[in-house]
Order: structure tokens, then sequence, then C-alpha cells
């Protein structure tokens, strides 16, 4: 069974401080994704990696795939109150599915 | 433009009730899916459809089924509510699901579903 794991679970952190959320897997895959999902709202897809080693940045956030495409880290500069929400990574597992981890849920202080 | 629109967003049932959890799409894409979020346990996968006339099953199938009898809509039936279904659930749409950055899923605002 392939399993993505996300950690930690829950952060909670003043504004300006500097955050990583990592996911991390045992299987290989062919590219991975972040989505973002505020209270009372369904996943919003913030990036897709798709290469070992690839860095993409977002404005203040900063996204890793691992080199051998097993593991990803999200990295938020700076964090601000608009940051809360859930962070879910997935994985296009083939068969036209999809998994996701459990989430890292961000709350940022003012 | 809607996007992906679920219907009810709460929804309040009684063990052994049934009901229909409905979810309709204006972005004319093939592929639909169903997905319950649990604590602790992120979103799993209940059916998927690649098209009209086409439904197959994901990881966590017993208890529900669905029909695809157009592009627009894919309702989630619950034939005999039980307090193990009380989650809250996601309908997604993609144009095409695959590996890579065309992999993109677009979610509806979800259903919270309690079974008392």
């Amino acid at each position: 069974t392939q399993l993505l794991e996300q950690s930690p679970q829950f952060l909670s952190i003043q504004e300006g401080e500097n955050l990583t959320v990592y996911c991390n897997s045992s299987s290989v895959f062919s590219s991975l994704q972040w989505y973002r999902q505020e209270p009372g709202e369904g996943p919003v897809l913030l990036v897709t990696v798709v290469t070992g080693g690839e860095v993409k940045k977002l404005k203040r956030l900063t996204f890793q795939f691992g080199d051998a495409r097993k593991d990803s880290s999200l990295h938020i500069t700076a964090a601000q109150p608009g940051d809360t929400g859930l962070y879910l990574c997935a994985a296009y597992t083939g068969g036209f599915k999809t998994i996701f981890g459990a989430g890292t849920r961000l709350f940022v202080k003012a | 433009n809607a996007g992906v629109t679920q219907t009810p967003k709460f929804q309040v049932l009684k063990t052994g009730q049934s009901m229909t959890l409905q979810c309709a799409q204006d972005m004319n894409h093939e592929y639909m899916s169903w997905y319950r979020q649990d604590p602790g346990m992120g979103l799993r996968l209940i059916h998927y459809s690649v098209g009209a006339g086409i439904t197959d099953q994901g990881e966590v199938p017993n208890g529900y089924n669905v029909s695809r009898s157009t592009t627009e809509d894919f309702p989630l039936r619950l034939l005999s509510a039980a307090p193990s279904q009380t989650s809250v659930y996601f309908c997604a749409t993609a144009r095409a699901p695959k590996a890579g950055a065309e992999n993109i899923q677009y979610f509806g605002a979800g259903t919270r579903l309690s079974v008392l």
C-alpha cells in the first residue's frame, strides 16, 4: 500500500516566523502535489513538482521534490495569518487514483 | 463560473436512513470522484468515474453507490447510513487524471454529514 506521511501534524507559530513541513513515502512517485485547504472549503492545488531535486517557488512558499522522488518539503518564509490552513500532499498512483497525506494543520498567530 | 457544486452543505441522518449527496460541475471534465475526509486520515477515495456511464471503486467503497448518467453530475448514494459514515465528503473533477503537472483536481466545498 502506498502511503504519504506528513509531519508535523499540527504547527502553531507567530507571524513572521519561518517553517518547513514534510511529506514522506517509501514509494517512488513520478510527481507530487501540494494542496491548501481552508476551513469550510475544499483543497486547492498550490503546486506540482515533477523532477527529482526540483525546487519551485510561489511567493513566500518554496517546494522541493526529493532527489529520489520519495519525499517533498514545503518551506514558508515569514509566515502570515493568511497562510493558516491545512496543507496536504498528494501523489498520482496510476489507475486514475490519487492518494493524499493526512495533512499538516498550520496556525499563524498575528 | 460555479466550478464544482456540492449539495447539501450539512446533513444529519439517523442510522439506517438513506440519502444522496449531489455533485455538479460546469467545467466539462470527464473525470469525477468522491472522497471522504476524516481527522488524521486525509482524503480517501470512495468512487470515481472517467466518463458518463463508467464508474469504479476507490479505496473505501463499501456502503456507497454512484452513477454517472451525464458528464455534469455524479451523485453519491448512502443506502443505509451508519455512524462510521460520519465524515466530510468532497467531490472533485479533473480534466486528465494522470501523473505530472496536468493532474489538477478541482474540489467542491464539501458536505458535512453526521449519522446518529
